[in-house]
């Protein structure tokens, strides 16, 4: 696996399930970054990582919950989501925080979140 | 606070046809101005980063230029292929963490 991975692709959930999000980078990286894109609106930054520390959570519900247990792997648990919580969740990581330099992010593909 | 727009919203050449999109940008101390590509159901793909007015980059057909309050990038020459959204942000020095997305502007070329 090369890249930023993430999975699931696609995740059907009902408002009381409690599901989890994957993401994996193999780029050697210590910034992670989880993003939602909803239709028709600019990319949201959610939580930045750095170096397995969160850095920034902007202003995001205690619904979504980050986990980064070490450089390479993000997760984000979800439970008692709401329908309007349906996007594309998107991964990315950078080799430092934006606060520094060298700090292009690379993304993943994407998971596709429904709420029902 | 960081802002940052782009336009037009939406744009279609045909093959062929050179045009220029833009991203205006707001933002406290410039640490970073990022370009990038987005096809349908995917995610981003990084193409460049400019950091300070006067600088350029290029890549195939795509050229990115930076002043002090846009970002411009040219498309020389466009193919099918580079249908796409691009995408602007910026890393201000006051945003600390953050990277500021713009809106996109959604390419359409037509062979």
């Amino acid at each position: 696996e090369t890249g930023v991975t993430q999975t699931p692709r696609h995740l059907v959930m009902g408002m009381t399930n409690k599901k989890s999000l994957k993401c994996e980078q193999h780029l050697g990286h210590n910034a992670m970054y989880w993003y939602k894109q909803s239709a028709k609106k600019p990319l949201e930054l959610m939580f930045v990582y750095s170096l397995e520390e969160r850095v920034e959570n902007n202003s995001v519900p205690s619904r979504f919950s980050p986990e980064c247990p070490n450089s390479s792997h993000l997760f984000l648990h979800l439970h008692t989501l709401q329908p309007e919580d349906s996007a594309l969740y998107l991964c990315a990581s950078s080799q430092d925080r934006p606060t520094s330099s060298y700090n292009e992010q690379f993304f993943g593909p994407g998971t596709r979140l429904t709420v029902l | 606070e960081d802002q940052v727009t782009q336009s037009p919203e939406a744009l279609r050449l045909q093959e062929g046809e050179s045009s220029s999109l833009n991203c205006s940008y707001t933002v406290s101390g410039l640490r970073g101005l990022f370009w990038y590509r987005q096809d349908p159901g995917k995610g981003p793909e990084f193409l460049f980063t400019l950091y300070s007015a006067g600088e350029e980059k290029e890549k195939e057909r795509l050229k990115a230029t930076l002043t002090k309050k846009e970002s411009f990038l040219h498309i020389t020459a466009p193919k099918p292929e580079d249908s796409a959204t691009y995408l602007c942000a910026v890393a201000g020095r006051t945003s600390y963490d953050k990277v500021i997305f713009g809106p996109g502007t959604s390419l359409s070329v037509i062979p």
